[in-house]
Parts: structure tokens; sequence; C-alpha cells
């Protein structure tokens, strides 16, 4: 079974510029989560969507940061515009509808640095 | 105070030692707890749930205590495979359960 795609693995940019990182979960899976990893901090969650409707997006910047899942299955994080502290691993998650939220199956992660 | 704490670490121990993490969390109607492992550069995989009757996989085992409102693991006859980071992991009550990791405990077994 093929685990959570992310895209681009690595990313370089300078602050007020635009990034976009993608997210394709596990087939069939119906929550898809995005998460920020500082360095030494544990996973933070941005937002939680089941199927294309956001369950929570409390701690997400909405001035800046921008989510959405078009037709239920893959997902797109945008970040316009980049902040130095923005600097982080961008983690997808994927869980099956019904599964307690800790089933959670995680991408490798987007390294994003903002210089 | 931070719904989920733990000790940042490291823990340094020697092979065969055997070393546990305990983890604290603020809300006392939290409902399910778990340990997440995450290896350096790599992202989290889940370890082990924990009951409030304990739960023993191989050489870990975790435990609840719900009066203390902390979760403890516990690694015996450690191996060098077991270096990484554990991370606790508190699901909240109600209608949508929220999930909320703490800042994970390093562990470094050494030869």
């Amino acid at each position: 079974e093929a685990g959570v795609a992310q895209s681009p693995r690595y990313k370089i940019i300078e602050k007020r510029q635009s990034v976009a990182f993608w997210c394709n979960p596990i087939s069939g899976h119906a929550t898809l989560y995005w998460y920020q990893q500082i360095l030494g901090q544990g996973p933070k969650l941005l937002i939680q969507f089941q199927n294309n409707g956001v369950v929570d997006d409390s701690q997400l910047p909405k001035d800046r940061f921008s989510a959405e899942r078009l037709k239920g299955v893959d997902s797109t994080l945008k970040i316009q515009p980049a902040k130095l502290e923005d600097s982080a691993v961008y983690l997808c998650a994927s869980s099956p509808l019904g599964a307690p939220s800790y089933e959670q199956y995680f991408g490798p992660g987007t390294r994003l640095t903002v210089t | 105070r931070k719904e989920v704490e733990q000790d940042p670490g490291p823990f340094n121990v020697p092979e065969g030692a055997t070393v546990a993490f305990n983890c604290t969390y603020s809300n006392s109607a939290s409902q399910s707890f778990f340990w997440y492992r995450q290896d350096c550069r790599k992202e989290p995989k889940l370890l082990m749930s924990v009951y409030s009757s304990g739960n023993e996989d191989g050489r870990f085992t975790a435990q609840l205590n719900r009066a203390s409102q902390y979760i403890s693991l516990l690694i015996r006859d450690s191996k060098l495979s077991d270096s990484a980071t554990y991370l606790c992991v508190v699901e909240g009550s109600g209608g949508y359960q929220k999930v909320t990791f703490g800042i994970g405990t390093k562990l470094q077994v050494i030869p």
C-alpha cells in the first residue's frame, strides 16, 4: 500500500515570497491533517480536513496560511507571504474515516527554509 | 500550563539498560493517549496506545495514571535501534477529538 506522498521534499525561499506544498493521502483515507514541526518541537496541528470539509483550523495563521482539499483527495498548503519563523517541516498525515484520531499515517514532510 | 509536557532530554543510556519517560497532560477530560516514535529527520510513527490497564508490547510498556494525569513509557533491554524521539500524544474529549503532540523526549542508546 502506497503511503502518504508529499512534495516538494525541500524548499528554500526568501521572506515575503510565497510557497505551496502538496499532499496525496493514502487511498481511501477521508481525514487529512497538516502539521508544522519546528526544530526541537512536536508537531503542531495547522488544519484538519474530513473529506473536503474543514474540521479544525484553529491554529492556522489565516492571515498568511491557506489550505484546500479539492474533491476530498489531495491537498495543498500555501504560505503567502512567508516569514523567517515559518522555517519548519510541514507534515501531512491521513487516517481512515471512523478511525480514532491517533491512527495517523504521516508523509515524509516538506522541509521549508525561509531566509 | 502546556496541554502536554515532556522532558526533552536527551536521555543517554547504555545498551541493555531500562529507561522510562513520563508525560503530563493538563486536561483531565482527555480520553486517549499514545506514544509515537520519530527517528531523526523522519516522520512520526505510532508506537503504541496507552490504556488504563497498561499496555505491553515486547520490551515496551505504557501506563496511564489518570489521578496524577500522566502517562509513562518504559523500555527494557534498550537497543541501539531504540535511539529516537518519543512523542507523547493526547486526544481530547468532545465531538471533535483534538490531538495534541508533546515536544518529544530524545533517547540515545550508547554502545
